[in-house]
Formats: C-alpha cells, structure tokens, sequence
C-alpha cells in the first residue's frame, strides 16, 4: 500500500496527557499537511510542511500543538496537556504540488476523557 | 475568514435519481475542489476546477466553477449504493505562502435501494 498512512488509527487518553501521531507521507510528496476534523464538520486546515520546513500555520495551531517533520519524510504531530476540546479526527495530507492535489490518510480519531 | 456554506446538509434519495449540490462563498477561490469521505476515512478528490465558468466531468460526476468564482455545484447522475457517503467542497487560495483549503460543513447522501 503506497497511500498515506496514519498511526495510531483511534488513540483514548486523559484530559492533561500528552499525544503524538505519526504520519507517513507518498514517498515521494514533498508537501505534507495537517487537518482536525471534528463531528459534522469539514476538516480545518492546521499546518503544512514543504520538505522538513514548515511553512504554514493556522490560528488553531495552539501553543499546545507541535508538528515536525525532521527529514522532509514522515511527520509527528503532539499535543500536550490534552483537553476534551483537542477530541476529534486528525488527518494527514501529502501532495506532490499544492493542496488542490491533496491525498488523505485514514486519520487518527482522538477521544480525550 | 473564509466560510463555505454546503447545501443541503443532507439528502435522502432512490437508487438511480440524480443528485445535486452546490457550495457558496464569501469571497473567491482560485480553485474548488469536491471531496467524498466515507466513514472512518479521510476524504478522497473527486473532481478539481481551475478557472471560472470550467465544466468537468468524472464518470458520473459533473462539477462546474462558478463565474463569480464565488460558488460551486456538483451533480451525480444515476446514483447507486456505493455514491453514499458525505461529499465536502473545498475552495484554495494561493499567495503568500497560504496553502490551506478552506472546507465546506459537508452534504451527507443516503440512498434507498
């Protein structure tokens, strides 16, 4: 399977714990990003990465929230102190261009009890 | 910022009616793009428009830009079971480093065999 690939696939944790999701682009996509998804809505934007950098960051990028992508390859996505608002599907994007050629992964949904 | 507004919210319809739904915005896209999710899924590009007044088509989908640029539709003919799921619109504007797509809240289909 040559698709992007998302792990873990559900993750459960307490309100104040800290996550991190993984994110394995197409191999040969060299733009990589991040949207949350919660019930009934579209996904929102969160931030992009053209190889290792990141070039892009949306307001709902909280100070809780960090993404890297040390090698230009995969991506980490944490978030600290977790609250029941951080609840919702993380999804991960790769492009070989621009997001109008966006190919998603499966996500990570997120339950914060 | 930018808001989408996708109508209907959802549709109800028989295996092999037609389908159509449209998205508007406040302000113009460069692009649009319609995207369908089926559950547990991230969303998967059905068909992306370029220029005002474009008129494409992917199999059984026709999707048009509209000349304001500031709206979209979609159209699905002779629907069968596998067409159910939720279709999302999504408008792109480049410059100065913004890469994010903006998306609709979502049209849920539901056919009835």
């Amino acid at each position: 399977d040559t698709g992007v690939s998302q792990n873990p696939r559900h993750k459960i944790t307490k309100r104040g714990q800290n996550v991190t999701f993984r994110c394995d682009p197409i191999s040969e996509h060299n733009r990589l990003y991040w949207y949350r998804q919660t019930l009934g809505q579209g996904p929102e934007f969160l931030t992009y990465f053209q190889n290792e950098a990141q070039l892009e960051k949306s307001r709902l990028l909280s100070d809780r929230f960090s993404a890297e992508r040390p090698k230009g390859s995969f991506s980490t996505l944490e978030i600290q102190r977790t609250e029941q608002g951080d609840s919702a599907m993380y999804l991960c994007a790769s492009s070989p261009g621009g997001a109008e050629k966006l190919f998603f992964g499966s996500g990570t949904q997120l339950s914060v009890l | 910022g930018q808001q989408l507004n996708q109508s209907p919210q959802s549709m109800f319809i028989q295996e092999g009616e037609d389908v159509s739904m449209n998205c508007t915005s406040s302000s113009i896209f460069n692009t649009w793009l319609w995207y369908k999710q089926d559950p547990g899924e991230g969303p998967v590009l059905l068909i992306a428009l370029y220029k005002a007044g474009e008129l494409t088509s992917n199999g059984r989908l026709t999707a048009q830009f509209g000349i304001t640029r500031k709206d979209s539709f979609l159209n699905i003919s002779a629907s069968i079971p596998s067409d159910v799921g939720i279709y999302f619109c999504a408008g792109q504007n480049t410059g100065g480093g913004a890469d994010g797509l903006t998306f609709g809240k979502g049209t849920h289909l539901i056919i009835q065999p």
